[in-house]
């Protein structure tokens, strides 16, 4: 079956630690997008990508960093700038194209600091 | 700049009645699309309708319809016959056709259905 792979679903981040989380999609989709969620709030967009090799900022993308080397891949980093990282991370992809086509999303990662 | 707002923070509703969620939208795009997801407690995101700016008819799907009004810029959903397992987060979204399908989210709205 087709869909998004986030891991890991749990994750501990030590102080001046940079880390990443992975997000893989077998849905041939084009656009991808990293959203970070606090608890009873709602998903804020921190990048996205179109294309391979391509992505811009969302709305919160201090302290977060991005690449796009593959079209099924989008790792998001954690960098150690970001001083309040604990969260739920989604991940979600697009085929694209503008046609009313819902985001399909991964089961998300919590990342916390230890 | 654009925006979703929801209104409601938390609504209650009792099992088998109808329930309306709000959600208010700004845009200076002429094209664009509306999404309602629910997400439980589990924490997966759950697509539930959509509907397009240019879109004649309110979209429906099962018990879930949206009473779309442009001219308003609201696109409130509305659950018929409320179910113990629609208590959940429901968040409204909205994707820019002309920005690179760059969607956003509002701050959502949790739902609890009393039996």
């Amino acid at each position: 079956d087709g869909g998004i792979t986030q891991s890991p679903k749990y994750l501990f981040r030590k102080e001046g630690q940079n880390v990443t989380l992975s997000c893989e999609q077998n849905l041939n989709h084009d656009a991808m997008y990293w959203y970070r969620q606090d608890p009873g709030q709602g998903l804020r967009l921190i990048y996205y990508s179109q294309i391979v090799n391509d992505f811009q900022k969302g709305d919160i993308a201090e302290g977060y960093s991005v690449s796009r080397e593959k079209k099924e891949s989008f790792p998001l980093t954690v960098t150690s700038a970001q001083k309040n990282p604990t969260a739920f991370y989604l991940c979600a992809s697009l085929r694209g194209g503008g046609d009313g086509q819902p985001q399909h999303f991964g089961d998300g990662t919590r990342l916390s600091i230890l | 700049a654009q925006k979703i707002t929801q209104t409601q923070p938390g609504m209650f509703v009792q099992e088998k009645e109808a329930v309306t969620l709000d959600c208010t939208y700004d845009t200076s795009d002429p094209s664009y699309g509306l999404f309602w997801y629910k997400q439980p407690s589990s924490g997966e995101m759950i697509f539930l309708i959509y509907q397009g700016s240019y879109d004649q008819q309110n979209a429906t799907e099962g018990r879930y319809s949206l009473n779309f009004q442009k001219a308003r810029k609201s696109a409130n959903l509305v659950i018929s016959a409320s179910q113990l397992g629609d208590s959940a987060m429901y968040f409204c979204a909205m994707s820019l056709k002309t920005s690179y399908d760059k969607v956003i989210f509002g701050p959502g709205t949790s739902l609890s259905v009393i039996p």
